[in-house]
């Protein structure tokens, strides 16, 4: 099945600087890319996604990029806030399956 | 506006009991998805239900069975519960579209003692 990898695990990042979560997939087959984001006691929540027709989907100060050749994706959080401090989930699915595969989570951290 | 509804936040429960957690969507999905969620391991998926009376074994089913008797019901069952189930677990939903996102309940933080 999909394996799917994030790194780092934690980040910190100063108000108003750059976030870059970076996550790979092993599975060519592997078509859609969200990514989740989970406040503290709260659901996850979808924030974007990316499909592997695209190369790159900005929202706001979110954007997502995808690499198909190196089967890896990344989320970047520009002008960072202290409402970003969250746990990040990525995840991808194959081609005509409905399950996710998630990555294990990162914490983002952002220091006022 | 609440989409999918977890019955319980919290829950404690004894070694052995036999454990129902509830989720229901209001939004017609055709699947619907168990997960639990520990530190350091992320989401780890334990059943799921392309249709109604439909199950499919996920990567961790073991302790667990599921029913789904209407299409906006899926309960996930511990049969006997162990201490080793303690996690939080969500429920999770997705129109039959492949290429959507699922819509997350709040979760129940089970306790196991």
């Amino acid at each position: 099945g999909e394996n799917v990898e994030q790194h780092p695990s934690t980040l910190s990042v100063q108000e108003g600087d750059s976030a870059v979560i970076k996550c790979t997939y092993s599975d060519s087959a592997s078509n859609y890319f969200p990514w989740y984001k989970q406040e503290l006691g709260k659901r996850p929540q979808l924030i974007i996604d990316i499909r592997s027709n695209v190369g790159e989907k900005k929202d706001q100060r979110i954007a997502v990029t995808l690499n198909k050749t190196a089967k890896h994706f990344s989320l970047h959080i520009t002008e960072t806030q202290p409402e970003d401090s969250a746990v990040y989930f990525c995840a991808a699915r194959r081609v005509g399956d409905n399950r996710l595969a998630f990555g294990k989570g990162n914490q983002v951290v952002v220091i006022p | 506006d609440v989409k999918v509804t977890q019955s319980s936040r919290y829950l404690v429960k004894r070694t052995g009991e036999k454990v129902f957690l509830e989720c229901v969507q209001d939004m017609d999905h055709e699947n619907m998805f168990w997960y639990r969620q520990d530190p350091g391991l992320g989401l780890r998926l334990i059943y799921f239900s392309y249709d109604v009376k439909m199950k499919e074994k996920g990567d961790i089913p073991e302790g667990y069975s599921v029913s789904r008797e209407k299409k906006e019901r899926f309960s996930l069952i511990l049969e006997s519960a162990s201490t080793n189930q303690t996690s939080m677990y969500l429920c999770a939903s997705k129109t039959g579209n492949t290429n959507y996102g699922y819509t997350f309940g709040s979760g129940t933080r089970l306790t196991v003692v």
